[in-house]
Protein backbone atom coordinates (compact mmCIF):
# COMPACT_ATOMS: atom_id res chain seq x y z
CA UNK A 1 0.00 0.00 0.00
CA UNK A 2 1.14 3.87 -0.81
CA UNK A 3 1.98 5.56 2.52
CA UNK A 4 1.34 9.22 2.95
CA UNK A 5 2.96 10.77 5.44
CA UNK A 6 1.58 14.36 6.36
CA UNK A 7 4.30 16.80 8.38
CA UNK A 8 3.62 19.08 10.71
CA UNK A 9 0.91 16.88 12.75
CA UNK A 10 -0.29 20.23 13.84
CA UNK A 11 -0.29 24.15 13.25
CA UNK A 12 -0.72 26.83 15.60
CA UNK A 13 -0.86 30.21 13.78
CA UNK A 14 -2.38 33.77 13.73
CA UNK A 15 -4.75 35.19 11.23
CA UNK A 16 -2.94 36.46 8.20
CA UNK A 17 0.00 34.27 8.92
CA UNK A 18 1.18 31.51 5.59
CA UNK A 19 1.66 27.96 5.95
CA UNK A 20 2.62 25.41 4.66
CA UNK A 21 1.83 21.52 4.75
CA UNK A 22 3.91 18.37 3.47
CA UNK A 23 2.77 14.96 1.90
CA UNK A 24 5.34 12.52 1.18
CA UNK A 25 4.27 9.02 -0.55
CA UNK A 26 5.67 6.23 -0.27
CA UNK A 27 5.56 5.52 -4.36
CA UNK A 28 5.20 7.78 -7.31
CA UNK A 29 1.59 9.11 -7.57
CA UNK A 30 2.15 9.08 -11.59
CA UNK A 31 -0.84 6.67 -13.03
CA UNK A 32 -0.27 5.48 -16.54
CA UNK A 33 -2.19 8.25 -17.97
CA UNK A 34 0.39 10.87 -17.15
CA UNK A 35 -1.95 12.61 -14.26
CA UNK A 36 -0.80 12.91 -10.65
CA UNK A 37 -3.70 11.73 -8.15
CA UNK A 38 -3.05 14.17 -5.40
CA UNK A 39 -5.31 15.54 -3.55
CA UNK A 40 -5.75 17.91 -0.33
CA UNK A 41 -9.40 17.92 1.61
CA UNK A 42 -10.40 20.13 5.04
CA UNK A 43 -12.16 18.64 7.88
CA UNK A 44 -13.64 21.79 9.95
CA UNK A 45 -14.77 20.50 13.37
CA UNK A 46 -18.24 18.47 12.99
CA UNK A 47 -17.80 18.44 9.30
CA UNK A 48 -17.48 16.22 6.49
CA UNK A 49 -14.39 16.74 4.09
CA UNK A 50 -14.24 19.15 1.96
CA UNK A 51 -12.30 18.95 -1.07
CA UNK A 52 -9.76 21.83 -1.85
CA UNK A 53 -7.52 20.74 -4.59
CA UNK A 54 -6.92 17.92 -6.69
CA UNK A 55 -4.85 16.57 -9.23
CA UNK A 56 -1.87 18.37 -7.14
CA UNK A 57 -2.57 21.51 -8.08
CA UNK A 58 -6.22 22.47 -9.36
CA UNK A 59 -8.71 24.20 -7.33
CA UNK A 60 -11.57 22.43 -6.18
CA UNK A 61 -14.93 24.28 -6.84
CA UNK A 62 -15.29 27.62 -4.51
CA UNK A 63 -12.40 27.33 -3.25
CA UNK A 64 -10.66 30.58 -2.42
CA UNK A 65 -6.97 31.29 -4.40
CA UNK A 66 -5.90 31.58 -0.74
CA UNK A 67 -4.98 27.87 -1.37
CA UNK A 68 -2.35 26.45 -3.50
CA UNK A 69 -0.51 23.03 -4.07
CA UNK A 70 2.45 21.85 -5.76
CA UNK A 71 4.78 19.08 -6.47
CA UNK A 72 5.56 15.87 -8.61
CA UNK A 73 5.89 11.95 -8.34
CA UNK A 74 6.47 11.47 -4.36
CA UNK A 75 6.65 14.53 -2.70
CA UNK A 76 3.81 17.31 -2.43
CA UNK A 77 3.28 20.86 -0.89
CA UNK A 78 -0.28 22.68 0.17
CA UNK A 79 0.27 26.06 0.85
CA UNK A 80 -2.39 28.87 2.88
CA UNK A 81 -1.58 32.65 2.23
CA UNK A 82 -3.43 34.57 4.59
CA UNK A 83 -4.84 32.40 7.26
CA UNK A 84 -8.84 32.69 7.79
CA UNK A 85 -10.35 31.98 11.02
CA UNK A 86 -12.57 29.63 8.71
CA UNK A 87 -9.44 27.89 7.45
CA UNK A 88 -9.21 25.92 11.07
CA UNK A 89 -9.08 22.08 10.98
CA UNK A 90 -7.89 18.99 9.76
CA UNK A 91 -6.12 19.11 6.87
CA UNK A 92 -5.51 15.35 4.35
CA UNK A 93 -3.50 14.64 1.54
CA UNK A 94 -5.24 11.57 0.00
CA UNK A 95 -3.57 9.54 -3.34
CA UNK A 96 -6.11 7.42 -5.78
CA UNK A 97 -3.42 7.14 -8.12
CA UNK A 98 -2.97 3.50 -6.94
CA UNK A 99 -5.26 0.81 -4.69
CA UNK A 100 -6.09 1.32 -1.98
CA UNK A 101 -6.73 4.50 -1.94
CA UNK A 102 -4.59 5.88 1.04
CA UNK A 103 -4.78 9.40 3.41
CA UNK A 104 -2.15 10.86 5.71
CA UNK A 105 -2.46 11.25 8.87
CA UNK A 106 -3.98 14.78 8.92
CA UNK A 107 -2.49 18.35 9.64
CA UNK A 108 -4.29 19.95 12.56
CA UNK A 109 -3.99 23.79 11.79
CA UNK A 110 -5.21 25.53 14.73
CA UNK A 111 -5.06 29.31 16.20
CA UNK A 112 -2.32 30.72 17.94
CA UNK B 1 -26.67 20.75 -6.52
CA UNK B 2 -24.99 17.72 -6.21
CA UNK B 3 -26.28 15.80 -2.68
CA UNK B 4 -25.89 12.55 -0.74
CA UNK B 5 -27.63 11.37 1.77
CA UNK B 6 -26.64 8.65 3.49
CA UNK B 7 -29.02 6.06 5.85
CA UNK B 8 -28.38 2.53 7.68
CA UNK B 9 -26.31 3.11 10.40
CA UNK B 10 -26.63 2.14 13.93
CA UNK B 11 -25.85 0.29 16.69
CA UNK B 12 -25.16 -3.60 16.04
CA UNK B 13 -23.44 -6.24 17.86
CA UNK B 14 -20.23 -8.26 16.49
CA UNK B 15 -20.52 -10.78 13.84
CA UNK B 16 -24.19 -9.01 12.64
CA UNK B 17 -24.57 -7.23 9.30
CA UNK B 18 -25.93 -3.87 8.06
CA UNK B 19 -26.78 -2.38 4.82
CA UNK B 20 -25.78 1.17 4.24
CA UNK B 21 -27.66 3.30 1.35
CA UNK B 22 -26.89 6.69 0.01
CA UNK B 23 -29.64 8.77 -2.75
CA UNK B 24 -27.54 10.96 -4.48
CA UNK B 25 -29.09 13.69 -6.47
CA UNK B 26 -27.71 16.88 -8.36
CA UNK B 27 -25.70 14.78 -11.23
CA UNK B 28 -26.26 11.86 -13.88
CA UNK B 29 -25.31 9.34 -10.91
CA UNK B 30 -24.68 6.38 -13.69
CA UNK B 31 -21.77 9.23 -14.98
CA UNK B 32 -19.85 8.32 -12.52
CA UNK B 33 -17.76 5.92 -10.03
CA UNK B 34 -19.00 6.21 -6.45
CA UNK B 35 -17.22 5.28 -3.27
CA UNK B 36 -17.69 4.73 0.40
CA UNK B 37 -15.01 6.34 2.75
CA UNK B 38 -15.17 6.03 6.91
CA UNK B 39 -13.99 7.62 9.89
CA UNK B 40 -13.07 5.87 13.85
CA UNK B 41 -14.14 8.03 16.38
CA UNK B 42 -11.16 11.10 16.68
CA UNK B 43 -9.15 9.08 13.60
CA UNK B 44 -8.15 9.42 10.07
CA UNK B 45 -10.09 9.16 7.08
CA UNK B 46 -9.75 5.28 5.37
CA UNK B 47 -11.15 4.04 1.93
CA UNK B 48 -13.53 1.52 2.40
CA UNK B 49 -14.85 0.45 -1.22
CA UNK B 50 -15.31 1.79 -5.23
CA UNK B 51 -17.26 0.97 -7.33
CA UNK B 52 -17.17 1.61 -11.51
CA UNK B 53 -20.12 3.68 -12.91
CA UNK B 54 -21.72 0.59 -14.47
CA UNK B 55 -21.31 -1.10 -11.11
CA UNK B 56 -19.27 -3.75 -13.10
CA UNK B 57 -16.16 -3.21 -11.04
CA UNK B 58 -15.46 -2.57 -7.57
CA UNK B 59 -12.38 -2.75 -5.04
CA UNK B 60 -11.56 -2.74 -1.64
CA UNK B 61 -8.84 -2.85 0.93
CA UNK B 62 -7.93 -5.83 2.58
CA UNK B 63 -9.31 -4.49 5.97
CA UNK B 64 -12.82 -5.25 4.52
CA UNK B 65 -12.37 -7.30 1.67
CA UNK B 66 -14.71 -10.42 1.92
CA UNK B 67 -16.70 -8.92 4.41
CA UNK B 68 -17.97 -5.83 2.53
CA UNK B 69 -20.03 -5.60 -0.87
CA UNK B 70 -20.48 -2.52 -2.34
CA UNK B 71 -22.85 -2.22 -5.05
CA UNK B 72 -25.25 0.08 -7.01
CA UNK B 73 -29.14 1.01 -8.41
CA UNK B 74 -28.52 3.36 -11.08
CA UNK B 75 -32.18 3.42 -11.85
CA UNK B 76 -32.64 4.45 -8.39
CA UNK B 77 -30.00 6.61 -7.80
CA UNK B 78 -28.66 4.86 -4.74
CA UNK B 79 -25.45 3.63 -3.66
CA UNK B 80 -25.01 0.67 -1.56
CA UNK B 81 -22.65 -0.56 1.22
CA UNK B 82 -23.68 -4.62 3.11
CA UNK B 83 -21.39 -5.41 5.86
CA UNK B 84 -21.18 -8.59 6.99
CA UNK B 85 -18.85 -9.79 9.84
CA UNK B 86 -18.96 -6.85 11.45
CA UNK B 87 -16.01 -6.16 14.00
CA UNK B 88 -15.40 -3.47 16.47
CA UNK B 89 -12.94 -1.99 14.56
CA UNK B 90 -15.46 -1.20 11.90
CA UNK B 91 -17.02 1.35 13.96
CA UNK B 92 -16.96 4.62 12.19
CA UNK B 93 -18.74 7.09 10.80
CA UNK B 94 -19.55 6.13 7.12
CA UNK B 95 -19.39 8.76 3.58
CA UNK B 96 -20.79 8.54 0.70
CA UNK B 97 -18.45 10.01 -1.52
CA UNK B 98 -18.09 11.00 -5.22
CA UNK B 99 -14.69 11.04 -5.75
CA UNK B 100 -13.62 13.42 -3.02
CA UNK B 101 -15.28 16.36 -4.59
CA UNK B 102 -18.25 15.49 -3.18
CA UNK B 103 -19.18 13.90 0.42
CA UNK B 104 -22.25 13.10 2.08
CA UNK B 105 -22.95 14.07 5.72
CA UNK B 106 -22.15 10.54 6.88
CA UNK B 107 -24.02 8.01 8.66
CA UNK B 108 -22.65 6.43 12.52
CA UNK B 109 -21.90 2.56 12.38
CA UNK B 110 -21.40 1.04 16.09
CA UNK B 111 -20.63 -2.13 16.48
CA UNK B 112 -20.43 -3.47 20.31
CA UNK B 113 -22.16 -6.01 22.39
Amino acid sequence: DVVMTQTPPSLSVAIGQSVSISCKSSQSLVYSDGKTYLHWLLQSPGRSPKRLIYQVSNLGSGVPDRFSGTGSQKDFTLKISRVEAEDLGVYYCAQTTHFPNTFGAGTKLELK
Amino acid sequence: EVQLVETGGGLVQPGRSLKLSCVASGFTFNNYWMSWTRQAPGKGLEWVASITNSGGSTYYPDSVKGRFTISRDNAQNTLYLQMNSLRSEDTATYYCTRGFAYWGQGTLVTVSS
